[in-house]
């Protein structure tokens, strides 16, 4: 199989304080993740690209400095909400491919982090 | 720049057969999947298409034309629990998925 798992699922902070969001592949080895968010009954908006030992490739008009991405190893990578604020709120899903079937692309989906910020 | 179009809602009887169709604009294309994504939880994969044609799997199937930038996803059968959102994506290159809004499926008994 392809498991790819978050934690926490579900998150709750005050505003100022900085979350951080694991993702890991169970099972395989992903040299590439990405990390999406969704606001309710809205598509899943990618906001950065990660790779295993260099720096995430992040999208137009996601702020670097304020959405941390490390990659440390194959199976993990981290989001890092800094100064989270009200809205920030969001849902928060990782996905990753295997190297191995490269020529499909699949992505596989954690189950997704909620982060609700008061 | 990418743009991928899918009905907004769309509404089937339990038993019935229901098309949720998505055209595509993207700088690259590889192939294009579709999810299964239920409210709160992340999406599921349904199907892969990279050539033209029809893939069927189970009661669900999805079709391709990489010429009309066309897609759409066949749901025979409808139960209950396919009440959800179904999303298609593009596959642009170097996996990297863009993906449509999603179309909200509610199947009434």
């Amino acid at each position: 199989g392809a498991v790819v798992s978050q934690h926490p699922s579900r998150v709750i902070c005050k505003s100022g304080t900085s979350v951080k969001i694991e993702c890991r592949s169970l099972d395989f080895q992903a040299t590439t993740m990405f990390w999406y968010r969704q606001f309710p009954k809205k598509s899943l908006m990618l906001m950065a690209t990660s790779n295993e030992g260099s720096k995430a490739t992040y999208e137009q008009g996601v702020e670097k400095d304020k959405f941390l991405i490390n990659h440390a190893s194959l199976t993990l990578s981290t989001l890092t909400v800094t100064s989270a604020h009200p809205e920030d709120s969001s849902f928060y899903i990782c996905s990753a491919t295997r190297d191995a079937h490269v020529e499909d692309n699949e992505q596989f989906f954690g189950p997704g982090t909620r982060l609700t910020v008061l | 720049g990418q743009n991928i179009d899918q009905p907004t809602e769309m509404t089937a009887t339990e038993g019935a057969i229901v098309q949720i169709n998505c055209t595509y604009q993207t700088s690259g294309f590889n192939g294009l999947f579709w999810y299964q994504q239920h409210a709160g939880e992340a999406p599921t994969f349904l199907s892969y298409n990279v050539l033209d044609g029809l893939e069927e799997k189970g009661r669900f199937s999805s079709f391709l034309s990489r010429s009309k930038g066309y897609s759409y996803l066949l749901l025979k059968e409808l139960q209950m629990k396919d009440s959800a959102s179904y999303l298609c994506a593009a596959n642009s290159g170097y996996s990297t998925l863009t993906f449509g809004k999603g179309t909200m499926l509610l199947v009434s008994p």
